[in-house]
């Protein structure tokens, strides 16, 4: 069965940084491009980050580009992302999602999502 | 301001049939696959339709999928009350290199 369970989500201040994780199992996440989506409470979906299956492309939202770097660890089987300069807007819930077709991406799986809270 | 426009909410009877509409650009839409997800309240999306048109193993025929030129379309038929969710489609926009998803539809089955 595929699983995809995030972590790491917590109330942070402006400014700060966290780093959300995303345990994968039930497939050859090798072999899986892997994406960040968020949901800001109340709100519709926001994409986040693409990486390829072996990390070498990365793709950002422009509302966290430079902020924000996804990247993974495939003898982990674990997706990440590191969030910097964190501002009220980036408050929401984080899923990750797994994308079958890196060329016409998708998403066929998603985690349950984690809360990421920005106040101070 | 989502780059892909939905309408915000939508209702119908149950056994009806609905359509909900996804407009979008020649940078998204128009050069990409298009696929739709339902979120029922309090969960995550789930993948309703993939490549436009193409629904995973456990979708039932009531959903379909279509597309033309810059716009797509999501199609419920024999509406139920477990359909009540917001469903949202989503592509790859080519120009920002990033995914981009519509606002949203609010279904509501009544």
């Amino acid at each position: 069965e595929v699983q995809l369970v995030e972590s790491g989500g917590g109330l942070v201040q402006p400014g700060g940084s966290l780093r959300l994780s995303c345990a994968a199992s039930g497939f050859t996440f090798s072999t899986y491009s892997m994406h960040w989506v968020r949901q800001a409470p109340g709100k519709g979906l926001e994409y986040v980050s693409a990486i390829s299956s072996d990390g070498g492309s990365t793709y950002y939202a422009n509302s966290v580009k430079g902020r924000f770097t996804i990247s993974r660890d495939n003898s982990k089987n674990t997706l990440y992302l590191q969030m910097g300069s964190l501002r009220p807007e980036d408050m929401a819930v984080y899923y990750c999602a797994r994308d079958p077709n890196w060329n016409y991406p998708h998403f066929d799986y998603w985690g349950q999502g984690t809360l990421v809270t920005v106040s101070s | 301001q989502s780059v892909l426009t939905q309408p915000p909410s939508l209702s119908a009877a149950p056994g009806q049939k609905v359509t909900i509409s996804c407009s979008g650009s020649s940078s998204n839409i128009g050069k990409n696959y298009v696929s739709w997800y339902q979120q029922l309240p309090g969960t995550a999306p789930k993948l309703l339709i993939y490549d436009n048109n193409k629904r995973p193993s456990g979708i039932p025929d009531r959903f379909s999928g279509s597309k033309s030129a810059t716009s797509a379309t999501l199609g419920i038929t024999g509406l139920q009350t477990g359909d009540e969710a917001d469903y949202y489609c989503g592509t790859w926009d080519s120009s920002l290199s990033a995914g981009v998803f519509g606002g949203g539809t609010q279904l509501t089955v009544l």
